[in-house]
């Protein structure tokens, strides 16, 4: 069984100041994780992963994710936000032997605000 | 590369009317997923194909809903009748199908499903 629980469902911050986006997750098996962005009416994108290579992710537009197994944390960082990243973030697990399956979290609401 | 194309965009019917959304994966990708989205909640896997065979489908209703992949390439996602709590965003996604559980997964931009 797999799953995830991310601890904040909104998050307000300032432009130009450091964002945090708690995740935690639990899995029976080795696990692959991801952050997903979606900004209104439209598709979910990819914003970085974790397959057990290194623990420390960078990904996309200045984010990136530590993964920390003995924390079972996943959690989404970046050093300065900007008025585009408002939206809401999906971390999500998907765990050997279950077939690709991806399990969301409910979801963050990040707003940026002057 | 042209991503995951879904329509229509946004659809409006009364309930226990029928309606149907179509999905064009990427190209060269075997794995297809549906998932529904509702209001306030993460997206939840409807039913997966491997090419045009179902690989998961325990999470459909069954009884409203079908799903089909001709030919391993396009997918229509049917639901009828409707009910009011159909209400949500679909979801379409595709991935390689070649990396198991560490495939990246890449989402259409769904279709939203008013049920009045």
């Amino acid at each position: 069984a797999q799953s995830v629980t991310q601890l904040d469902s909104h998050v307000s911050v300032s432009e130009g100041t450091p964002v945090l986006l708690r995740c935690n997750y639990s899995s029976s098996y080795s696990p692959s994780l991801f952050w997903y962005v979606q900004h209104p009416n439209k598709g979910l994108q990819l914003l970085l992963k974790y397959t057990s290579a290194a623990t420390l992710v960078k990904g996309i537009n200045g984010f990136e994710a530590e993964f920390k197994k003995s924390e079972t944390s996943f959690h989404l960082t970046k050093p300065s936000a900007h008025m585009s990243d408002a939206a809401e973030y999906f971390c999500v697990v998907s765990a050997e032997g279950g077939g690709n399956k991806l399990t969301f979290g409910t979801g963050t609401q990040l707003k940026v605000e002057l | 590369e042209a991503g995951v194309a879904q329509s229509p965009r946004y659809k409006i019917i009364e309930k226990r009317q029928s309606v149907a959304f179509w999905c064009n994966p990427i190209s060269g990708h075997a794995t297809l997923y549906w998932y529904q989205q509702i209001l306030g909640q993460g997206p939840k896997l409807l039913i997966q194909f491997q090419n045009n065979g179902v690989v998961d489908d325990s999470q459909l209703p069954k009884d409203r809903f079908s799903a089909e992949r001709l030919k391993g390439v396009d997918s229509t996602l049917k639901i009828q009748p409707a009910k009011l709590e159909d209400s949500a965003v679909y979801l379409c996604a595709s991935s390689s199908g070649t990396l198991g559980y560490t495939d990246t997964q890449y989402f259409g931009p769904g279709t939203r499903l008013t049920v009045l």
